[in-house]
């Protein structure tokens, strides 16, 4: 079935560091792919969805590219803040699916 | 507007209780979704509705009864709950068009503790 494997955390960085969440996924066909973040204490926001292979989906400087051939969609941020303190879980929906598949999400604080 | 609202934010009940959640979205989205999330968890998927019919019930126990009244409204009625329920509840929707990217939108969630 499908998976999605997130590299684990905590991740711990200091503010304006550079940041990379790497996301594998394993599906038949072509998934949609996308990122979510939950702030403490809240639901879980779509921070960026990418459709297609070489697709790059962006939201508030964070970025993900759909890459088939390596089956990843790792996020990135060039410059982090404090309010970037989040988990970050990064999910996929089959074609006509329903049910998203999540990966076990990947908790990043950053200090000031 | 990609607002869905849950209510109560937060809810205590006794193992003999009967109480419901609900969620409301007005994106005109046809698909609502309930899920459970525990502690430093991904969320699990409960009760999907499409077109306000149950379309995927995840083996859940029957202490939970999904109603969807409307296209707009989820309710998730919770009847005699065990302390292992105890979690965070989500709802979320998506348009629900047979399209490729079905994106689903979440609710700030109800944070339900059973004692």
């Amino acid at each position: 079935g499908d998976s999605v494997t997130q590299m684990e955390g905590p991740v711990t960085l200091s503010e304006e560091a550079f940041l990379t969440i790497n996301c594998t996924y394993t599906a038949t066909g072509y998934p949609s792919l996308f990122w979510y973040v939950q702030y403490p204490g809240e639901g879980l926001q779509l921070l960026l969805k990418a459709t297609k292979a070489d697709d790059k989906g962006s939201n508030k400087g964070f970025e993900a590219t759909y890459r088939k051939e390596t089956t990843s969609f790792h996020l990135e941020k060039g410059s982090v803040q404090v309010s970037d303190s989040a988990v970050y879980f990064c999910a996929l929906l089959g074609q006509g699916a329903q049910k998203l598949v999540f990966g076990q999400g990947t908790r990043l604080t950053i200090n000031p | 507007d990609t607002e869905v609202t849950q209510t109560p934010k937060h809810l205590v009940m006794g193992m003999t209780n009967k109480k419901s959640l609900k969620c409301e979205q007005h994106m005109g989205h046809r698909a609502m979704y309930w899920y459970k999330q525990k502690a430093k968890k991904p969320p699990e998927l409960m009760f999907v509705y499409s077109y306000e019919k149950l379309s995927i019930n995840e083996s859940v126990p029957s202490r939970f009864s999904p109603e969807c009244p409307n296209s707009s409204l989820l309710n998730l009625h919770l009847h005699a709950l065990q302390p292992e329920d105890s979690a965070l509840y989500l709802c979320a929707s998506s348009q629900d068009s047979g399209g490729q990217s079905e994106t689903q939108y979440f609710g700030p969630g109800t944070r339900l503790l059973v004692l």
